[in-house]
């Protein structure tokens, strides 16, 4: 069995400041990692994924994260956060032989001018 | 140029009421996913299809859902005998690969359901 816990329910940092959303699994064997991004009325949008290989993985619109076996952990980082990137942030995890994914329970990402 | 649709993207049922939630995936995609994603929280898988098979069916939460994708292409959740715990936000996926959920996924914008 897989499942996903996201630590805050809600972040708020200030334009320009450093974004971290965190990301803990479980999984019985080797995960797939995502990270979603949801807009207001809109569906989730992929921002980037862990499947193999290199564990810091970059995605869309300077987000980036890393795969941390011993720690469970895939935290999303942005280095400077802009007013666009409010909005709500799933990890979700998979892997083996499963059909479904598992996702957190989101965080909300608040940027402050 | 298209993505996932979905229709309606609203709608309201008196409980009882029998409803139907259309998905349209992009073109091609072999793999089709159902989420239900109540307020505050993250999409819980509902069911998947490879083409037409319904391979997973594991999340329905009860014999009034019901999903089919008869021709491997167009996708239509179910809900009988609607109840307010129905009430969220349904959400469809597709993906151009099978083997379940390895791959992106590439969501629709959702249908919200009030049951009243």
């Amino acid at each position: 069995a897989q499942s996903v816990t996201q630590l805050g329910s809600h972040v708020s940092v200030s334009e320009g400041a450093l974004v971290l959303l965190r990301c803990n699994y479980s999984s019985s064997v080797p995960p797939y990692l995502f990270w979603y991004v949801q807009y207001p009325n809109q569906g989730l949008q992929l921002l980037l994924k862990y499947t193999t290989g290199a564990t810091l993985v970059k995605g869309i619109n300077g987000f980036e994260a890393e795969f941390k076996k011993s720690e469970t952990s895939f935290h999303l980082t942005k280095p400077s956060a802009h007013m666009s990137d409010a909005a709500e942030y799933f990890c979700a995890v998979s892997g083996g032989g499963n059909n479904d994914m598992r996702f957190g329970a989101g965080t909300r990402l608040t940027v402050k001018p | 140029g298209a993505g996932v649709s979905q229709s309606p993207r609203y709608k309201v049922a008196k409980r009882g009421q029998d409803v139907a939630l259309r998905c349209d995936p992009i073109s091609g995609h072999v793999s089709l996913f159902w989420y239900q994603q109540a307020l505050g929280q993250g999409p819980e898988f509902l069911t998947y299809f490879q083409n037409e098979a319904q391979l997973d069916k594991s999340g329905l939460p009860s014999d009034r859902f019901f999903a089919e994708r008869p021709e491997g292409s167009v996708s239509t959740l179910k809900i009988q005998r609607t109840q307010q715990e129905d009430s969220a936000v349904y959400l469809c996926a597709s993906s151009p690969y099978g083997r379940g959920a390895r791959y992106e996924q590439y969501f629709g914008p959702g249908t919200r359901l009030t049951v009243t």
